[in-house]
């Protein structure tokens, strides 16, 4: 079993929709990041958190620790927003676990 | 924000040859660098977890002396893959943290897109 489980894996949606994408763990943390990585590979990285929600522009992230999970939403979502977001976890050590990401297309 | 450049972006080498990829932080000091390893349609795999001025520790699984990593500084680290084959074609990716634990942003380089011929 791995560490982190994102779901979902694929997710088609259209311009306009508002989209989740879920990311469960279950090892304990010290922090929780997701990354966006674009076609060509590189990656971004878009929210580190350890509580709470945080939001930038049209993305929003929320962690709820007792529950191990953690949400990534994109409001009014636009073609640009087409790529892979993965959720990955910290621990002490600088010990990482990477989720397997969630491919994500967005039509016009 | 903080910048990690990563070089070349790709390369394409001769079975059995040496390919050495290099990851700098260009406006900060990077105490931990990280080296992934990413198939396609797949996610990250960590390779190696660089510290400056120590040995790389390694992923279970990863060959040490396939995978040469040196972080000879505190801006520079690099991922040496020895005597290069078909297998080792890949798409290799470096990080870095801006603080000195796991709490800190991670900041990615552009990656290296790898073809061994």
């Amino acid at each position: 079993k791995n560490e982190v489980e994102q779901s979902p894996q694929n997710l088609t949606a259209q311009e306009g929709e508002f989209i989740t994408i879920n990311c469960s763990y279950s090892v304990g943390i010290s922090a929780l990041h997701w990354l966006q990585q674009h076609p060509g590979g590189g990656i971004v990285s878009l929210f580190m958190l350890s509580s709470g929600k945080k939001k930038h522009g049209r993305l929003i992230a929320t962690i709820n620790i007792q529950e191990k999970h953690s949400s990534l939403h994109i409001t009014a979502s636009h073609p640009r927003d087409s790529a892979v977001y993965i959720c990955a976890v910290t621990r002490t050590g600088n010990q990482f676990y990477f989720g397997t990401g969630t491919s994500l297309t967005v039509i016009p | 924000g903080a910048v990690v450049s990563q070089h070349p972006s790709w390369v394409i080498c001769k079975s059995g040859t040496s390919v050495k990829i290099e990851c700098r932080s260009l406006d900060f000091q990077a105490t931990t660098m990280f080296w992934y390893r990413q198939f396609p349609k797949q996610s990250l795999m960590l390779m190696a977890t660089s510290n400056e001025g120590s040995k790389a520790t390694y992923e279970q699984g990863v060959e040490k002396d396939k995978f040469l990593i040196n972080h000879a500084s505190l801006t520079l680290s690099t991922l040496t893959v020895t005597s290069a084959h078909p297998e080792d074609s890949s798409f290799y990716i470096c990080s870095a943290l801006t603080g000195g634990s796991g709490g800190s942003p991670l900041h990615f380089g552009n990656g290296t897109r790898l073809t061994v011929t």
